[in-house]
């Protein structure tokens, strides 16, 4: 079966520091990845997705990057973190390319003091 | 559509009631649509989903409604139970460009609250 792992879970930056959060997926091959952030109250905003190694596509102007590295890796960096980045941060995937629901991973929660 | 900066709107039911949670959808192109469903400080869970080629779609104790003429989505709970509090969201399918693939855009959410 397939599994999505996120991590940390909980991290807590000082404000201009670096930022890297991971995720991996197994149990499938070229899933199609994607970064959500979710603010506090809000809703899931959709800040990166990826069809495959080296493949980004950014959704919204921003403070943050994204990487695959490898086919079920996906990284969601920052040089220097601002205080707006704080947020829920869920990584997700999907099978079929064309439709078929996310599957997404525990999220990972980030702090920017 | 996108929901950032926008607060989540409340239901609020007794247990044992129906609830029904609404959702408008953005893109006339959408093809799929999902109803996810998320505890707090989880990831969201998928609960039923709908091709745009049907119009009514039914799980255990969910029943999804496609209404593509006003762009409208609604999630019907039957017999809300305390378990089923959470945020709820809708999703939309499009294809971008003309390529294989499909993103997966959240609608505003919903905060529903289940009174015992």
């Amino acid at each position: 079966s397939q599994t999505i792992h996120q991590w940390p879970a909980t991290l807590v930056q000082p404000v201009g520091s670096p930022l890297s959060l991971e995720c991996t997926v197994e149990g499938t091959s070229n899933p199609n990845l994607y970064w959500y952030r979710q603010a506090a109250g809000r809703g899931l905003q959709l800040l990166f997705y990826s069809v495959g190694i080296g493949q980004i596509s950014s959704e919204v102007p921003q403070n943050l990057s994204a990487s695959r590295p490898q086919d079920r890796q996906f990284i969601l960096s920052s040089k220097k973190l601002l205080l707006s980045d704080s947020g829920f941060y869920l990584c997700a995937w999907r099978g079929l390319a064309y439709t078929g629901e996310l599957f997404f991973g525990e999220g990972s929660r980030l702090t920017v003091l | 559509g996108e929901s950032v900066g926008l607060h989540l709107p409340t239901l609020s039911v007794q247990e044992g009631d129906n609830s029904i949670i609404n959702c408008a959808y953005s893109n006339s192109a959408s093809d799929y649509f999902i109803w996810y469903k998320q505890e707090s400080g989880k990831g969201p869970q998928f609960i039923i989903d709908i091709r745009s080629n049907m119009d009514k779609r039914q799980g255990q104790r969910v029943t999804v409604l496609l209404n593509k003429t006003v762009k409208h989505l609604s999630l019907q709970i039957a017999a809300t139970q305390p378990g089923d509090s959470a945020v709820y969201f809708c999703a939309e399918n499009t294809r971008a460009g003309g390529t294989s693939y499909g993103k997966l855009t959240f609608g505003q959410g919903t905060i529903l609250t289940v009174h015992p």
